[in-house]
């Protein structure tokens, strides 16, 4: 069965620090990944995906990932993290019309 | 563009009544809605896919009596909690896919619904 594994349950990093939450997945086939953020008290949204092409994803307000196939990972990546950024992060995999959850990861950021 | 709105935001109920939480693509038409389950400081828990005008496909261990889920047009899908008892309080959050398109499979979340059975 797919399932998505995010290792990191509680990150807190000073601001300015860089960042990489990790995301794996076990699935053999094709995947579709994502990367979600919730603020506080709000409705995920989306901050980039991957459905083909270059494995390196840009998204929004300076979030990358990175799709290695051989690794099972999709990785998500900021240079520079701002207390603004202080929010949960899923990784999901999309397949079969659904969307797999991992349990995410709480990231807090301090000034 | 790409919202998803839910309502109400927050409800409170007695047991043994039944809520309906409403979830509106504004925007967009969905031919796919989905409902999820989201208990505190854990991650979403697929309930049920629900496509316009047919029936909701359900996850294993949800209880399709229990959580009636109904997706009458393109942009209105309905989840109700019927005979709610106080492990029915979570919060459900709803999502909805586009028509068409290379990012049909780009799901848009709604803001939830903090359901409190007393």
């Amino acid at each position: 069965a797919q399932s998505v594994s995010q290792h990191n349950h509680h990150v807190i990093l000073s601001e300015a620090a860089s960042l990489e939450l990790g995301c794996n997945y076990s699935y053999g086939g094709t995947v579709n990944l994502f990367w979600y953020v919730q603020y506080p008290g709000q409705h995920l949204q989306l901050l980039l995906k991957y459905f083909s092409g270059d494995p390196l994803v840009k998204g929004i307000k300076g979030f990358e990932a990175e799709f290695i196939k051989s690794k099972f990972s999709f990785n998500l990546r900021k240079p520079s993290v701002q207390w603004s950024d202080t929010a949960e992060y899923f990784c999901p995999l999309y397949n079969t019309d659904k969307l797999i959850f991992g349990t995410g990861t709480r990231l807090q950021v301090f000034p | 563009g790409a919202v998803v709105s839910q309502h109400p935001s927050r409800v409170i109920c007695k047991s043994g009544t039944s809520v309906k939480i409403e979830c509106r693509s504004l925007d967009f038409q969905a031919t796919t809605m989905f409902w999820y389950r989201q208990f505190p400081k854990q991650s979403l828990m697929l309930m049920a896919t629900s496509n316009e005008g047919s029936k909701a496909t359900y996850e294993q261990g949800v209880e399709k009596d229990k959580f009636l889920i109904n997706h009458a047009s393109l942009t209105l899908s309905t989840l109700t909690v019927t005979s709610a008892h106080p492990e029915d309080s979570s919060f459900y959050i709803c999502s909805a896919s586009e028509v068409s398109g290379i990012w049909g499979d780009t799901q848009y979340f709604g803001p939830g619904t903090r359901l409190t059975v007393l």
